[in-house]
Parts: structure tokens; C-alpha cells; sequence
């Protein structure tokens, strides 16, 4: 069955630290796709990034990160030199090619970022 | 550049009244989801529509809960004899292209049944 698990529920950093949020998957599929969602206070989920099963190339976009290993089935998530703007809930999530697309969402993790 | 929106923001209805969600989705997208999002359960799929094809209705939670989508556009999520373990937020995201593509999501509306 398909399954995401983000194990942290709250992480509390300060200003400037770095921090990785989990994300392990399940799925029978060899096709699927990893999405990583960002929640703010306002509510609105905001895309970040995609992933397709074929791909395991990390990817970095500015303070973001992210670490794809198929052999563990996650999905890794790290924000360098944190800010206060980061704080937020975050949701890893998993679609699969054969399973009608839907995300399928972790719990997700709330990130507080203090100064 | 027009997101997806939804209507009500905010929906506070007695128990056993019926409720009608609006989303409008972002032109052209041809995917179309509902989600709810509550506390206990966290983000869960309801209802995916795409394109003329017949909708896949594996998450709604009961047969109180409908939804039609109009003209390939606009989507109405009905629920009927409303409960209030129906409390929650309601998402509806649109997506273009494959299912690789990301969806995009809407600002929700919150029912809140008393």
C-alpha cells in the first residue's frame, strides 16, 4: 500500500541553523512521483519541488535542497541557513502512475524558525 | 495569472443542512482535485476529475459527498446532511499536463458545522 511518513511532527531551529526534514515513502508502483508542499500561516500550499521515480539527482535551489535515494525511499528535505520566513508546515508527497494521480500526503512537519 | 480560486472562505452551516463548495480552477488546467484537510486525518483526497473522463471518486468518505465539474471548468463539491465530523478545511488544486506535473492548490474553504 502506499504510504508517506514524515516522522518529525515539530522541529524548532534558530535563525541561521540548518535543518533536514524526513520523508520516507512506500509504493508497489516503478513509476510514481515525489512532491515536497510548503503550508505558511496563511494556509495556501505552495509547491516546491518534484520528483519523478526515474530521477535521483539531488537538487538544489538557493537555501533549498533535496536527497532522493530510491534504495531508502526518501525524499529528504534541507533548508540551509534557515530564516523566520521559513517557518511553516511542510508535506512530503507521493503520487503513483497507476493509482489515478492523487497525492497521497505525510502528516507533515512544522518547521519554527526563531532569531 | 489568476490562481485557483475557491468560494466560501468560510462556510458555518447547522448539522444536517446541505453545503455547496465552489473551486475555479486555473484556465486551462484540465486535471481537477478536492482534498479535505483536518486535524485528525491531516491532508486526504477526496474526487479527481480529468478532462471528459469519469471521475475518480475512491476518496469521498461517504455518498453524502458529490461533485460535478462543469464544462470542464468550474467544480462544485456538494455535501448533504452535513455531520460535524465533516468540520475541515476543503482544497481543491488543478494541474496541467501529465501526472507528473505538480498540482496547484486553492486558499481552501473551512466548514465549520455546528
Amino acid at each position: 500500500a502506499q504510504k508517506v511518513t514524515q516522522a518529525q511532527t515539530e522541529i524548532s531551529v534558530v535563525e541561521k541553523e540548518d535543518v533536514t526534514l524526513d520523508c520516507v515513502y512506500e509504493t508497489r508502483d516503478t513509476t510514481y512521483y515525489l512532491f515536497w508542499y510548503k503550508q505558511p500561516p496563511s494556509g495556501e500550499l505552495v509547491f516546491l519541488i518534484r520528483r519523478n521515480s526515474f530521477d535521483e539527482q539531488n537538487e538544489i535551489s538557493g537555501r533549498y535542497s533535496w536527497n532522493f535515494q530510491k534504495s531508502t525511499s526518501s525524499f529528504n528535505f534541507t533548508i540551509t541557513a534557515s530564516q523566520v520566513v521559513d517557518s511553516a508546515v511542510y508535506f512530503c508527497a507521493l503520487s503513483e502512475a497507476q493509482a489515478g494521480t492523487a497525492l497521497i500526503f505525510g502528516k507533515g512537519t512544522t518547521l519554527s524558525v526563531s532569531s | 495569472g489568476a490562481g485557483v480560486s475557491q468560494s466560501p472562505s468560510n462556510k458555518v452551516t447547522e448539522k444536517g443542512k446541505d453545503v455547496e463548495l465552489r473551486c475555479d480552477p486555473i484556465s486551462g488546467h484540465t486535471a481537477l482535485y478536492w482534498y479535505r484537510q483536518s486535524l485528525g486525518q491531516g491532508l486526504e483526497f477526496l474526487i479527481y476529475f480529468q478532462g471528459n473522463s469519469a471521475p475518480d471518486k475512491s476518496g469521498l468518505p461517504s455518498d453524502r459527498f458529490s461533485a460535478e465539474r462543469t464544462g470542464g471548468s468550474v467544480s462544485t463539491l456538494t455535501i448533504q446532511r452535513t455531520q460535524q465530523e465533516d468540520s475541515a478545511v476543503y482544497l481543491c488544486a488543478s494541474r496541467i499536463g501529465g501526472e507528473w506535473n505538480e498540482q496547484f492548490f486553492g486558499p481552501g474553504t473551512r466548514l465549520t458545522v455546528l
